[in-house]
């Protein structure tokens, strides 16, 4: 099975950089993925490691490291419009229609 | 435009009575997903679909079913709504085994009294 685990709150000040942490435990994956959804909307895909290193894509960047079953969000120069839940992902290597999701973090930036 | 639909949107109904939450993509995915959202939890999945008349269970797929006898289409049924199935459900799509990417639905919020 997949199990991910994330922190539920981060707070940060608008202009500044947040890092959103990720544990998983799986029994083999394909890749990390994360995703944002802002109050009940639909998520979206943000980025999406599949190997060990790090992923940018503008402000954000991606970091997966297999050998230490972590990864992270890293978002920089932090605006309001950032406030949101991430959810880190995983889908299983054996079956690969299944994914799993973390709880979420949410994400509260402030002036 | 690409995109995922869901309908309803918002729903209110009674213990017992048999609903379907539809769900249209038109992006031509193999793969489509069905999950529901509750506070403070993440997405759990209710079932997959890998392709037409192919469907697995998710974690949660007790009390749902699903059909894929189209491509484009992957609709949620519920037999006989329970109060412990209201949530926030998505369906999502993405393209095949190689692509990562899940597109999602607007979601449809269910309350079942």
């Amino acid at each position: 099975g997949q199990s991910l685990e994330q922190p539920s709150e981060v707070t940060a000040v608008e202009g500044a950089i947040v890092q959103i942490n990720c544990t998983y435990q799986t029994s083999g994956f394909y890749g990390l993925s994360w995703y944002q959804q802002h109050d009940g909307g639909a998520p979206t895909f943000l980025s999406y490691n599949a190997l060990d290193g790090l992923e940018e894509t503008g402000r954000f960047s991606s970091f997966l490291s297999r050998s230490d079953s972590y990864g992270y969000l890293l978002l920089q120069e932090l605006q309001m419009k950032d406030s949101a839940s991430y959810f880190c992902a995983v889908r299983d290597r054996t079956n690969a229609g299944k994914s799993t999701f973390g709880d979420g973090t949410t994400l509260t930036v402030k002036p | 435009e690409a995109q995922v639909t869901q309908n309803p949107r918002y729903l209110i109904t009674v213990t017992g009575k048999k609903l379907t939450v539809t769900c249209s993509q038109n992006m031509n995915h193999e793969y489509m997903s069905w999950y529901r959202q509750d506070p403070g939890l993440g997405l759990r999945q209710i079932y997959y679909s890998m392709n037409v008349e192919v469907t697995d269970k998710g974690d949660v797929p007790e009390g749902y079913k699903v059909s894929r006898k189209e491509k484009r289409n992957f609709p949620l049924i519920l037999e006989s709504p329970s109060p412990n199935q209201t949530s926030l459900y998505f369906c999502a799509s993405r393209s095949g085994p190689g692509g990562d990417t899940q597109y999602f639905g607007p979601g449809t919020r269910l309350t079942v009294l």
